[in-house]
């Protein structure tokens, strides 16, 4: 059964500093896994979504890349600012067919 | 942009009421998932469907249903609500299997 893995819960950075969020998963075989953003008290915004062939997706100032063989993928924020205070989930999908497995999330605050 | 609407943002309900929970999406997507997300437990999957009039179980079935009567519309069913069904439903729905999923606000539900 796969299980994702999201450490730590929290985490508190100043304005303009470039971090990284991480994701595990137990199950090495995917078939592609997504990053997502929650505000307070809303939906999921996808992101990013690599598939197992690919290494890494950007989008703005954000790059997701994927290990496989390790089971990890990496969430990295370039500048980071307020704005980008929120939630961020990561989630896998085992096979073409298989529903998304989701990490508990990783809790964002940039402080000004 | 792909639209998924919840009917209610915040829902308070009483314990032994049938409950309804409409999702809308207006880009012809062919699946459809139901999420619950309660704090330390992350989303799980109570139901999903293919296309119309076909539904499948997720992970957390138990005292809920859902109908498809249409492909835009999926609506999940608390058949006899009871206070542990308090939580944020979170609708999504996505083009083909295997592809990204698109969120909607969540509905806040309360059952007292």
């Amino acid at each position: 059964k796969q299980e994702v893995t999201q450490i730590p819960a929290a985490l508190s950075v100043p304005e303009g500093e470039n971090l990284v969020l991480n994701c595990s998963f137990t199950d090495s075989a995917i078939y592609n896994l997504q990053w997502f953003r929650q505000d307070p008290g809303k939906g999921l915004t996808s992101l990013l979504l690599i598939q197992s062939s690919q290494r890494e997706q950007t989008s703005g100032r954000l790059n997701a890349s994927l290990d496989k063989s390790s089971g990890r993928s990496t969430l990295y924020i370039a500048a980071s600012q307020p704005g980008d205070s929120a939630t961020y989930l990561c989630a896998v999908r085992s096979g073409a067919n298989s529903k998304l497995t989701f990490g508990k999330g990783i809790t964002l605050s940039v402080r000004p | 942009d792909v639209k998924v609407t919840q009917s209610s943002r915040y829902l308070v309900k009483r314990t032994g009421e049938k409950v309804f929970l409409e999702c809308v999406q207006d880009m012809d997507h062919e699946n459809m998932f139901w999420y619950r997300q309660d704090p330390g437990l992350g989303l799980r999957l109570i139901y999903f469907s293919y296309d119309v009039k076909m539904k499948e179980k997720g992970d957390i079935p138990e005292g809920y249903s859902v109908s498809r009567e249409k492909k835009e519309r999926f609506s999940l069913i608390l058949e006899s609500a009871s206070t542990n069904q308090t939580s944020m439903y979170l609708c999504a729905s996505s083009l083909q299997i295997g592809q990204p999923q698109h969120f909607g606000d969540g509905t806040r539900l309360s059952i007292l």
